[in-house]
């Protein structure tokens, strides 16, 4: 399969401990972008990455969220001190070089579901 | 801000009909994307069909086309001959052109149930 992999793709973890995500984006896609997702919403962008310059950022990820993209290939989603209202779906989702700004396509991972308790 | 509305957030067609998804959105941009993707049961979203804005020829892909009203600011997904695989979450999503955002907003989304 190589199409974007997410892992784990459930997590239960309880209030205050760290989370990290890690997405595996389709080979040779230069951008990578997650969104979350919420029970009856639609996915709400995070930020993204080309290469491994993260080029934009969501208010929604405050300080306690950081990712990263160290050596342009995979990423990691960190949470650190979860709260209940940080249970979502975690999308990962990646894209080649010209991304959306050429009309490219983006392939949506199948997510991560957290759970905080 | 944009923003995209889906009103309806379930519908149901008889396989082999034919139904009508909504979506609205608001900007003062004049030129980008929209797009319609589909999220079946725990799995991945899926790129059904996109327009741009600059285009007034409505898109089409088989058995799926849109109704792009720029005006109205308007994009309802018509899907043909209903199958019982096109059953998911369909989203609408907007994108900006100018100011070399990559981020993608979206509507709440519309279920769609297929009746065999």
């Amino acid at each position: 399969d190589t199409g974007v992999s997410q892992n784990p793709r459930h997590k239960i973890t309880k209030r205050g401990q760290n989370v990290t995500f890690r997405c595996d984006p389709i080979s040779e896609h230069n951008r990578l972008y997650w969104y979350r997702q919420t029970l009856g919403q639609g996915p709400e962008f995070l930020t993204y990455f080309q290469n491994e310059a993260q080029l934009e950022k969501s208010r929604l990820l405050s300080d306690r969220f950081s990712a990263e993209r160290p050596k342009g290939s995979f990423s990691t989603l960190e949470i650190q001190r979860t709260e209940q209202g940080d249970s979502a779906m975690y999308l990962c989702a990646s894209s080649p070089l010209q991304g959306l700004s050429s009309g490219n396509t983006i392939y949506f991972g199948e997510g991560s579901w957290l759970t905080v308790v | 801000a944009q923003t995209v509305t889906q009103s309806q957030p379930e519908m149901s067609v008889q396989e082999a009909e034919t139904v009508t998804l909504s979506c609205t959105y608001d900007t003062s941009e004049s030129d980008y994307y929209l797009f319609w993707y589909k999220q079946p049961p725990s799995r991945q979203m899926i790129l059904v069909i996109r327009q741009e804005a600059y285009k007034q020829q409505n898109a089409t892909e088989n058995r799926f086309s849109v109704n792009f009203q720029k005006a109205a600011k308007s994009f309802s997904l018509k899907i043909s001959d209903s199958q019982l695989g096109d059953a998911a979450m369909y989203f609408c999503a907007y994108r900006r052109i100018q100011g070399g955002s990559e981020k993608l907003v979206f509507g709440k989304g519309t279920k769609l149930t297929v009746n065999p």
